[in-house]
């Protein structure tokens, strides 16, 4: 396997623009994760989903943020409208019953 | 001005020493905690997890060390090599939730 897929690896975007993440998470995990990591808070869960639903989303900072999974394969994390204070890098990780696995992860700079 | 951001702690310690990191968890309800190992540029990897019903596992040059009482988890790292410098987090999981991480701890390995 793969591990988990993220893309865009790098994604720099102007102040007001829509921004898409993409995540696919290891094949027969259940649970799929998005993460925020800046240097100001380190690492904050902003949403989890269990078998495609979503569990927990107090995570997420406000409605501009938005989170899918379609399917057991494929995850998204949109904001709309960006704003520089959403610069910060984007993690997604999946899990089975115990560790969570990471991607890469995007690091997104917004101007 | 000040500087603001995440200040997190540094350890540094001499190639080939042990070295232990300490991480004080919140929630009394977890059951369930995991060290990672962070590269620069790179996601959190993991490297040796604990359940609650457990005080000590050892892994390969790693022991995490789980002291209910107090809610303290520690990593001992034995005969550290320049590939150990990176950030050590810390994350607990209490049934379904997804992890909570700590902040971190910088690790510095001198030669």
């Amino acid at each position: 396997d793969a591990g988990v897929i993220q893309s865009p690896r790098h994604e720099v975007t102007e102040m007001g623009q829509e921004v898409t993440l993409r995540c696919k998470p290891i094949s027969g995990h259940n649970s799929l994760f998005w993460y925020r990591q800046t240097m100001m808070r380190g690492l904050e869960l902003l949403i989890y989903f269990n078998n495609n639903v979503p569990i927990d989303d107090s995570g997420m900072p406000e409605d501009r943020f938005s989170a899918k999974m379609p399917n057991a394969s494929f995850s998204t994390l949109k904001i709309q409208p960006s704003e520089p204070r959403d610069s910060a890098v984007y993690f997604c990780a999946s899990s089975g019953p115990f560790e969570a696995f990471f991607g890469q992860g995007t690091r997104l700079t917004v101007v | 001005g000040e500087s603001v951001g995440l200040h997190l702690p540094t350890l540094s310690v001499q190639e080939g020493d042990n070295s232990i990191i300490n991480c004080a968890y919140s929630n009394s309800a977890s059951d369930y905690f995991i060290w990672y190992k962070q590269e620069s540029g790179k996601g959190p990897q993991f490297i040796i997890d604990i359940r609650s019903n457990m005080d000590k596992r050892q892994g390969q040059r790693v022991t995490v060390l789980l002291n209910k009482t107090v809610k303290h988890l520690s990593l001992q790292i034995a005969a550290t090599q320049p590939g150990d410098s990176a950030v050590y987090l810390c994350a607990e999981k209490g049934g379904a939730d997804g992890l909570t991480f700590g902040k971190g701890t910088h690790l510095i390995i001198q030669p």
